[in-house]
């Protein structure tokens, strides 16, 4: 079974404080996201990445930045930690996106929720 | 803006009712995703479109690609209080023949179902 971890299922953190997000997967897939739900927005992509080092932006990747120095681990990084930052905050993988063998399904982790005072 | 619109955002129904949800692109989607959500638990894989006009089924719920690709529908026949929780739907917007897709989601839909 594929399994996507995130370390810390609730953390409380300070206006201002740095923040990281641990994403570990062991499919050895090449793509890693990460989102953050919340109410009435649904799944927003922040940032992915597709390889090793590489990096996208997503749609909402201001107060945000990650680092991809291993496949499995795929890190969020929030440098100064705001109220807004408050969420729901899940990884997902998946292999290549390819029309056979492999659906390209994205496997998500239990998330993290972030509660910035 | 999102670049998935779902609707209805929300829904109620009477237990064995029929129920649809849309999620509509103004571009081509290349794999079309369903998940569903629980309250306060993880995204459960429902299943995936790839090509236009295609159509899968899991147990009571179909989903169907249109044939532009831009737009999918998830349908739910003789609805059950389990199947109640938070519908999303996400689409690979981005084509590359590595495989390389940015994948986003939709606003999701919160169903009900009222025994």
């Amino acid at each position: 079974d594929v399994k996507v971890t995130q370390s810390s299922r609730y953390l409380v953190k300070r206006t201002g404080e740095k923040v990281f997000l641990e994403c570990v997967q062991d499919m050895d897939h090449e793509n890693m996201f990460w989102y953050r739900q919340d109410p009435g927005l649904g799944l927003r992509l922040i940032y992915f990445s597709y390889d090793v080092k590489m990096k996208e932006k997503g749609d909402i990747p201001e107060g945000y930045s990650v680092s991809r120095e291993k496949k499995e681990r795929f890190s969020l990084i929030l440098e100064s930690a705001s109220t807004n930052q408050t969420s729901m905050y899940l990884c997902a993988s998946s292999g290549r996106f390819r029309t056979s063998f492999n659906t390209g399904e994205l496997f998500f982790g239990e998330g993290s929720r972030l509660t910035v005072l | 803006s999102q670049e998935l619109e779902q609707s209805p955002q929300s829904l109620i129904v009477q237990e064995g009712k029929n129920l649809t949800i849309n999620c509509t692109s103004s571009k081509t989607l290349y794999g079309l995703y369903w998940y569903k959500q629980k309250y306060g638990e993880g995204l459960i894989f429902l299943m995936m479109l790839q090509k236009g006009g295609e159509e899968k089924s899991h147990e009571k719920i179909t989903a169907k690609l249109d044939e532009k690709k831009q737009q999918s529908s998830l349908h739910i026949t003789a609805s059950q209080p389990s199947h109640a929780g938070i519908y999303l739907c996400g689409a690979g917007l981005v084509k590359d023949s590595g495989g390389y897709q940015k994948v986003t989601f939709g606003t999701g839909t919160k169903l009900q179902v009222i025994p």
